[in-house]
């Protein structure tokens, strides 16, 4: 089983459009989440932290559920230059200085006019 | 400031070569990581880089190496080259050893092993 999963997508969605990703991670240990962002044959991008507050920016909103192991990103309004592939990662921290990020394969989102 | 910046941006290599990819953090940005994305995949961690030494290393065979230098680039090396080392190789800056989420990427070279 791989550490961070996520809904395999593609998701095509018309412009203005809800959408919604789920990510869940498999070790419980994990203490830092955030969704990057990835363009085609770009560098991610960090896009946002997510806390088990729930966290909200602009027209995104993460949620953490520790207890359920799981993470979300909603995007709301969506727009044209939303369309990229949405990375959900977890960071592992080992013997007390933070650890690597472990990425998902990522989730495509193509938004349409 | 400049972002973080890798050379060379592509490269074609023959199986069993060697090669060496670079990468310049931000200013100020004392800690380096590498990252393999094969295509269709997530980014996967191969090691950090900090004060010139490896911190911590993932799933990788030891055909993969670093280097720090003391102006915080890094320098990747992969031996022996197999055709499934073709990938985007990122690199990632940070600062203070650690690696909580603040990590900004350069724009990778793509490697094609044939």
């Amino acid at each position: 089983r791989k550490e961070v999963e996520q809904d395999p997508g593609p998701f095509n969605v018309p412009e203005g459009a809800t959408v919604a990703f789920n990510c869940t991670y498999s070790n419980s240990a994990s203490q830092s989440f955030f969704w990057y962002r990835q363009d085609c044959r770009k560098e991610p991008k960090l896009l946002m932290s997510v806390y088990s507050s729930g966290n909200e920016d602009g027209r995104f909103t993460a949620q953490l559920n520790r207890a359920s192991q799981y993470i979300s990103l909603l995007i709301r309004d969506s727009k044209l230059s939303d369309s990229a592939t949405y990375l959900c990662v977890v960071n592992r921290d080992y013997g007390g200085s933070q650890g690597n990020l472990i990425f998902g394969k990522g989730t495509k989102l193509s938004v349409k006019p | 400031d400049a972002g973080v910046t890798q050379s060379p941006t592509h490269l074609i290599k023959t199986r069993g070569q060697q090669v060496t990819l670079r990468c310049s953090p931000k200013s100020g940005h004392d800690t380096v990581s590498w990252y393999q994305q094969a295509l269709g995949q997530g980014p996967q961690f191969i090691f950090q880089y900090y004060e010139e030494e490896e911190r911590q290393r993932g799933n990788f065979p030891d055909r993969f190496s670093g280097h720090q230098f003391p102006n915080y680039s890094s320098e990747l090396n992969v031996n022996a080259l197999l055709l499934g080392d073709s990938a985007l190789y990122l690199c990632a800056c940070s600062v203070g050893g650690g690696a909580v989420g603040k990590q900004y990427f350069g724009p990778g070279t793509r490697l094609t092993v044939t």
